[in-house]
This record gives structure tokens, sequence and C-alpha cells, in this order.
């Protein structure tokens, strides 16, 4: 497609389960980018990807969640142990190139622990 | 309506009236600003950004303004539509770094 894809649109699940949000960039797009927007709050940085280069995870919050992303493409969120606090939507962005060009956001997954 | 928890600042503007939206950032060092749309369910959506060799940049129907002595952006709508309607964030980026730092947001509301 044309622009950032995330699935699943939503998800539901008991608190103690893992889960993975998937993330598909844009076509060329080297870089991509999570974050996180609770309730009526701003976007907080998870997590970056840049070409081959190690990932900055400087944004995670706990060793509960980490990234992957293979290929260069696409990438996966997973939170292991969900916590009702980790109830948000996840937003995922790429960029044609590290900083100083504008990311381009998917429509997020709403993630909700009961 | 609004959610349980939301207090997002609140500019209500009719029809047809230019929107000023306001936002002060926070690191002196940051070098790109951004400005984003957000409408409910969907992500962020890009409108305009600035670089900081820059004080004015326009675009359609869109204007961002830049004074690095304040540390202060806007975003200025001209003749705002029903469709402008939303959650407007700014952004900053440090070339020292590639992640957005992202301000609170401000909701507009266009009523005729």
């Amino acid at each position: 497609g044309a622009g950032v894809s995330q699935s699943p649109s939503n998800k539901v699940t008991e608190k103690g389960k893992d889960v993975e949000l998937r993330c598909d960039p844009i076509s060329g797009h080297t870089a991509l980018y999570w974050y996180r927007q609770s309730l009526g709050q701003g976007l907080e940085f998870l997590i970056y990807f840049q070409g081959n280069s190690a990932p900055d995870k400087s944004g995670l919050p706990s060793d509960r969640f980490s990234a992957e992303r293979t290929g260069g493409s696409v990438s996966t969120l997973t939170i292991q142990r969900t916590q009702q606090e980790d109830s948000a939507v996840y937003l995922c962005a790429s960029s044609a190139q590290e900083g100083g060009q504008p990311q381009h956001f998917g429509d997020g997954t709403r993630l909700s622990i009961l | 309506g609004e959610s349980v928890g939301l207090h997002l600042p609140t500019l209500s503007v009719q029809e047809g009236d230019n929107s000023i939206i306001n936002c002060a950032y926070s690191n002196s060092a940051s070098d790109y600003f951004i400005w984003y749309k957000q409408e409910s369910g969907k992500g962020p959506q890009f409108i305009i950004d600035i670089r900081s060799n820059m004080d004015k940049r326009q675009g359609q129907r869109v204007t961002v303004l830049l004074n690095k002595t304040v540390k202060h952006l806007s975003l200025q709508i001209a003749a705002t539509q029903p469709g402008d309607s939303a959650v407007y964030f700014c952004a900053e980026n440090s070339h020292n770094t590639d992640k957005l730092i992202f301000g609170t947001g401000t909701r507009l509301q266009v009523f005729p």
C-alpha cells in the first residue's frame, strides 16, 4: 500500500498474555519508529530502527517490551506479560531517512488489557 | 464528546475565520519542527515542517512560524473549515537524535 500499515487495528487481551503488533512501513523508507499514545496524551517514543544500525531502544518502558525489524522492512513490537497500564494506541511511523524528514504514521493498534 | 481524562487545551473558531495554534518547545538544540493533525481513530497526519534556519514557511492554507528566541512555534490555518477539526500536535527533533518529541496537543473545534 501507499501508506504505513499496522495490524491488528484493535487487540483485546487478558492481563499476563503476550501480544505482537505489526507494522509495514512505506516502501523504501529506511527509518521506522514505534510510539505509544495513551488516552488524551501526546505520543511517547518507544524505539527507532535505521537501516542496519543498532536500534535506539531508549524509550522502551520495561524489559517486557521488545521490537525487531526483519529484512529492513516489516517490524513487530512484542509486549510480554501484559499489564493494564500497557493499554494504549501503539503507532508506527516511517521516514525516508534519519532526522529532519517527516515521519508518516499508520493508524495504530488500539490495545486493551482486561 | 470528550472522554474522561481528556484535558487538551481547546481552540474554538467559527468556520471561515483564521486559527492560530501555539506550541512552546523546550530544547534549544532542536533544529527541525513538524505539525501533525490527528483525527479521532487515526494516526497523526503530516501538515507542514520547518527547519531552524527558517522563521516562516507556508503551505496550502497553513503557515508555520518559528521564533527561536523564545522557543515558540505556531500554526496558522487560514479560512478554517469543519474538516480542520482535529487535535493538532507540534513535534521537535534534534539532529543529534532521530526521535520526535511531541507536545500534548491542542483540540481545534470549528463551528458553523
